[in-house]
Parts: structure tokens; sequence; C-alpha cells
């Protein structure tokens, strides 16, 4: 069993749909949950972080974090065409910077 | 600020030939880190540092070598490239103690 995992998609969804990625996780030692997004031939940016359980709203996105199910969510609400990207999970022991494990990605396709 | 740079962003090279990829930060990061990423496989680490003088292994080290002279710079050396290492890769950096990481452009390496 890989330690994160998530649906590779690709995910198409229509502009202002409600988008919903997902992540599973193993190790119930991690305490810090991270959202990048990754657009095409670029480095990935960081999106939303949260700390232990709990819900973290920015705008239109929404991070939730479930540790009693290992499972972190995130959604898009009003999907916009520039949403369209790879969104990566990653989750961390702590908060040295170090430790990261990502998850391997899902790509979202938002079309107009 | 350039925020973080890599060089090359492309580089073919033939199996066992050598090379080292660049990574320079004008953020005064103390941690600067290698990922690669393979298709379904997300971001894995290669090395990392703490700062200048300190490095460490990560996930995946084996046929990489790094240094840490300065703060700004963290150069990757592949020694005899092998067609396993066939990837694109991606520095990062942060402030010790935060783990929002920034991430450069990356670098597309083929090893035929």
């Amino acid at each position: 069993q890989k330690e994160v995992e998530q649906d590779p998609g690709p995910l198409s969804v229509p502009e202002g749909a409600i988008v919903s990625l997902n992540c599973t996780y193993s190790n119930s030692a991690f305490q810090y949950f991270m959202w990048y997004r990754q657009y095409s031939r670029k480095g990935p940016e960081l999106l939303m972080y949260t700390y232990s359980s709990g819900n973290k709203e920015d705008g239109r996105f929404t991070a939730q974090v479930d540790k009693s199910s290992k499972y972190i969510s995130l959604f898009i609400r009003d999907s916009q065409p520039s949403d369209s990207a790879t969104y990566l999970c990653a989750m961390s022991l702590d908060n040295y910077g170090q430790n990261f494990v990502f998850g391997p990605g899902t790509r979202l396709s938002v079309l107009p | 600020n350039a925020g973080v740079t890599q060089t090359p962003k492309f580089q073919v090279l033939k199996t066992g030939q050598s090379m080292t990829l660049q990574c320079a930060q004008d953020m005064n990061h103390e941690y600067m880190s290698w990922y690669r990423q393979d298709p379904g496989m997300g971001l894995r680490l290669i090395h990392y540092s703490v700062g200048a003088g300190i490095t460490d292994q990560g996930e995946v080290p084996n046929g990489y070598n790094v240094s840490r002279s300065t703060t700004e710079d963290f150069p990757l050396r592949l020694l005899s490239a092998a067609p396993s290492q066939t990837s694109v890769y991606f520095c990062a950096s942060s402030y010790t103690g935060s783990n929002e990481q920034f991430f450069g452009p990356g670098t597309r390496l083929t090893v035929l």
C-alpha cells in the first residue's frame, strides 16, 4: 500500500461545477496537510495548508482533514477553466519543512 | 525576486554521461531540496539541505550527488546517467520551520 493515495484522473467538469479532490493516507502520524496546484510544465505552488483535523476556507477553495479516517479533501466552488491543473496533496510529520510525502496528483480539466 | 530558478529547462543525455542541474534561490531560505517527478509516482525527494555545508539523503538518492557551499545555490549532479533517471526534476526551497515550499520551474531530463 502506498503511503499516500490519490485518484490520478483525469477529472473533467463543466465550468461552474463544484469539484471534490481527495487523498487517503496510511501514516496516522501526519500532522500537516497541504494542497499544491501544478499547471502544465510548471512547478507546484502551495494552494492550501492545514494543521490537524478540520476545515480551512480560502475564497473558492476549502480544505478538509479527517484524521480519524486518514482522508483529506479539497473542494473548489464555481470552478473556472483557469483551475485546470494537476492537484497534489502533500503531508508532513512536522513543521520543519522536511519529511514531506506527496500524492501522485489528480489532473483536473474545467471545460468552458 | 526571481524566486527559485533552475537551469537548464531541457536536457538530453546519453547513458553514462554526467551533468549538473543548477538551482538557485534569492529568498534567503535555509532549506533546499531536490525532487524528481515521474508519472503516477508523485514527487520523490532525492536530497535536501538544511543550510550551507549540510546535506542529507532523501527517498531516492542513488546516482545523485549534491553540495551546498552557499545559501543560494544547490546543484544536483548526475554521476553516470541511466535511462531510469529520465524524469522531471524540481528544486524547492523554504524557511526552516515552514512547510511552504517554493518550487522552481523544473528541468526535463531524458537519458537515452
